[in-house]
This record gives C-alpha cells, structure tokens and sequence, in this order.
C-alpha cells in the first residue's frame, strides 16, 4: 500500500538551513505537497511539486523530488524561529480529488 | 473570502455520547474531505464527500461513523457512542470542483475532540 515516511525531529539554530526529507512509496503519485502545522492550528500549504518536476523553489524554499528514488525534500533557507512547526509531506494521485496521504511528521525546532 | 471553517474547535464527550463535528468549506468548493490525526501522527484520510454524495469512504471505519454533506448546509460528521480510542484531531478540507485546473485541497484549523 501506499506509505509515506519522514525523520521525527530536527534541530537547527537560526539563520542556518533546514532540509526536511520524505521519502514515499507510490508510483503513480502525480502531486507532492508539503504542509505546516503550528501547534494547535490547522495545516497550511507551503508548496506542492508536480511528478515531472525535479525542482521548485518559492523565495526561501526550495524542493527537490527524484524521482527513481521517490525522495522529497523541502530545504528553508535562512531558518527563523517561527519556523518552528511540524512539516508534513503528503502524496496525491491526479484523480480530481485530493486524497492524500501524509507521512508521520517532522518537529522542527529552530533554536536562536 | 473564509477559509474552511470548522465548529467546534473543541469537543469533550463521554464514553458512549454522540459527537458532531461540522465543516463549512471554501465559497464555491463542492468537495469536501475529512482527515482524522492522532496523537503524534500523520493525517488519516476518511471520506471525499460532494454535494448529497459519498465519493470515496474508504478510510472511515465501518461502525459508529457517518459522514453527510447536504445540499444546504455544512458537512458533518458524526461519531455515535464514542470510545476513548476516538480521542483526536479530525480536519475537513474542501477543494473547488473538477476541471477548474486547481489542485489545492484548503484545510480547516480542526475540531479536536476528547473522550473521557
């Protein structure tokens, strides 16, 4: 079935880069999405990268999927403490609707 | 524009009580999911809902959960008889319809709901 798979924890100091990485398991994933999640608040949508992609970057992120690995990372340049969160990756089909399926989570922690 | 608006954000039942989550989506979004998270978890997919049909149901369990999303009104979902093991974290998101070109499924912040 389908799985999806991510490190529990990260620890950065501010100003350093995060790199967050993901690995997924189905193939015919069309949509890779990475999420937020602030403590006690919903999951915003920080980016999402199509299959036939290898790279996405949107100011200061930056995403690189390959594919033959099924590896995602999403790396935060110049991390700030309010960065701090969970961040969650999430695999789609493209079948008109968005059932998805997220990994367990990485707790990021930027320390000043 | 409001976003995905779900009510309550907090619900406290007893063993055996009834729950009612309710999800309102984005103006103009036509499907409607529900996502359960437990503790120190990733979201769960439970059902894909448009208007006055079940699309996809395939992640709800098969007893004591219900899912609507009428023609007037928000969706709810409704869990009867309540057990511990249902204490979490349950979001809705919504999505525009088919054909529109958009792919962004939008989330509301969750009813998190606690059984004692």
């Amino acid at each position: 079935g389908e799985d999806v798979e991510q490190s529990l924890f990260l620890s950065v100091r501010e100003g350093d880069s995060s790199v967050i990485n993901c690995t997924y398991t189905d193939s015919s994933s069309t949509y890779l999405y990475w999420y937020k999640q602030e403590p006690g608040a919903g999951l915003q949508l920080l980016t999402y990268i199509f299959s036939n992609m290898d790279m996405k970057q949107d100011q200061r992120l930056t995403v690189l999927l390959n594919k033959k690995d099924k590896h995602l990372s999403l790396r935060i340049a110049d991390t700030q403490t309010g960065d701090s969160a969970i961040y969650f990756c999430a695999e789609g089909a493209n079948t008109g609707f968005q059932k998805l399926v997220f990994g367990t989570g990485t707790r990021l922690l930027v320390s000043p | 524009n409001a976003g995905v608006m779900q009510n309550p954000r907090h619900l406290v039942r007893r063993r055996g009580q009834e729950a009612r989550l309710r999800c309102s989506p984005v103006k103009g979004h036509s499907h409607v999911y529900w996502y359960r998270q437990l503790p120190e978890e990733g979201l769960k997919f439970m059902v894909y809902l448009q208007k006055e049909n079940i699309i996809d149901e395939s992640g709800m369990p098969k007893e004591r959960f219900s899912a609507e999303f009428p023609k007037e009104g928000p969706s709810i979902l409704r869990i009867q008889q309540v057990v511990r093991g249902d204490s979490a974290a349950y979001f809705c998101a919504s999505s525009p319809p088919t054909g529109t070109g958009n792919t962004e499924a939008f989330f509301g912040q969750g009813t998190r709901l606690t059984v004692v």
